[in-house]
Parts: structure tokens; sequence; C-alpha cells
């Protein structure tokens, strides 16, 4: 079974631009969450789509968004980068009724 | 509001020596508990889990961690450590809130381990 895979691996990005994370959840897992984990501060949590639907977020600005596709892939953007925004973007994915997430290996993103 | 504390940012201990990571919790009830292993430049990967039942759980790799309710701790031991489980470690509370399930993570303990 495949698990949770991220693209791309690695991201460079120059101050203001747009960035896009891809994120294909295990199969049959419907909820999809997004951590930002930069240097230092721990995992914060970002998002969470369940069903195509947004359901949380956390404490980040409006230009952190995203989407949730009918086949449960998901998709973050982040618009007007900032040099803060270097970070790795982790991906995890579950089934509702389930306790506990499996991690994709992360996107990691560099705003130059 | 959950939360999780790791009071150990880094340690290090020598190959073959027995590890004990620490992990407190705040959560009004029963709590969802988790260990995470994160190797450099790499996701998450679950070591162990408790819900309910035998508080000592036995996880992948040789790891146990042991919950105890009275001191609102939940860490993690191996008893004799090997050169690559040198990684950041994370404890993490879950619950559920408002028909969702909330997963908070601690700051992570980086351990090194030396020859």
């Amino acid at each position: 079974e495949a698990g949770v895979t991220q693209s791309p691996t690695h991201l460079i990005k120059t101050r203001g631009q747009q960035a896009t994370l891809r994120c294909s959840p295990i199969s049959g897992h419907t909820s999809v969450y997004w951590y930002q984990q930069a240097l230092g501060l721990g995992l914060q949590f970002l998002l969470w789509y369940d069903e195509g639907e947004e359901r949380n977020r956390g404490n980040f600005p409006p230009r952190f968004s995203g989407r949730q596709f009918p086949n449960y892939s998901s998709e973050l953007n982040v618009n007007a980068l900032e040099l803060e925004d270097s970070a790795l973007y982790l991906c995890a994915s579950n089934d509702l009724g389930d306790y506990g997430y499996t991690f994709g290996s992360g996107t990691r993103l560099t705003v130059v | 509001a959950q939360s999780v504390t790791q009071p150990d940012i880094h340690i290090t201990v020598s190959e073959g020596a027995s590890l004990e990571l620490r992990c407190n919790y705040s959560y009004g009830a029963t709590p969802y508990l988790f260990w995470y292993v994160q190797s450099p430049g790499q996701g998450l990967q679950l070591l162990l889990k408790y819900f309910s039942g035998d508080t000592l759980v036995q996880g992948i790799k040789g790891f146990e961690a042991e919950f105890k309710r009275s001191q609102s701790s939940f860490n993690l031991r191996k008893p004799s450590v090997h050169w690559s489980d040198a990684a950041e470690y994370f404890c993490a509370v879950g619950a559920r809130s408002r028909g969702y399930q909330k997963v908070t993570f601690g700051i992570g303990t980086k351990l090194q381990v030396i020859p």
C-alpha cells in the first residue's frame, strides 16, 4: 500500500511569488492535514480537509489556503511568499474514525 | 485546550545505553497519546500510540512508552539504543473536539547517539 506522497520534494521560490504543494493521502483516507515545520518552531497546524471541505485552520494568514479534490488529494497554496515561510511542509492523512496520522515525507520550501 | 511539554530539547546517549524521553501533557479528559520519530529531512513516523487499556504500550523499533495518569506523563523508553535511533522524537496528544480530531505536538527532543 502506498503511503502519503508529497510533491515536489524541494521548492525554491522568490519572495512575493506563489507556491503550490501537493499531497496524495493513503488510499481510503478522507482527511488530509497540513503542518508547517519551521526551524525551531515544532509542528504548527495549518489546515484540515475532509470530504472536500475545509474543516479547520490554524493560526495562519489567509494567504495560506488550499483545497481537497474529489479523489481526496490536496493542494496547499501559499501566496505572496515571505522569507519566514521557508519551512518543511508536512501532509498527513487518516480516516476520520481513526486516531493518529500517517505523514508524508514533506516538501521543503525555501523562499529567497 | 490540550498541550504537550517535552522538557529536553537535546539528549545525548552512548550506543547500547538505555534511553528515556520525557513527555508531559495537559488535557481535561483521557487523552490519546502518540510518539513519532523524524529522521533528518524526512516526515514523521508513528512509533506507538495509547488510547486506553494497558498503560505500557509497545511500539516499533524496540520502543515502549508508559502512560501515567497521576503524573500526566507518557515517557518513551528503549533499553538499548542503536546508532540508527539518532533522530528527533515528537510526543503528541490527540483529542476529539467538535466532531474532529485535534492533535497537538510537542516541540521535539533531538537524540544524539555517540559510539
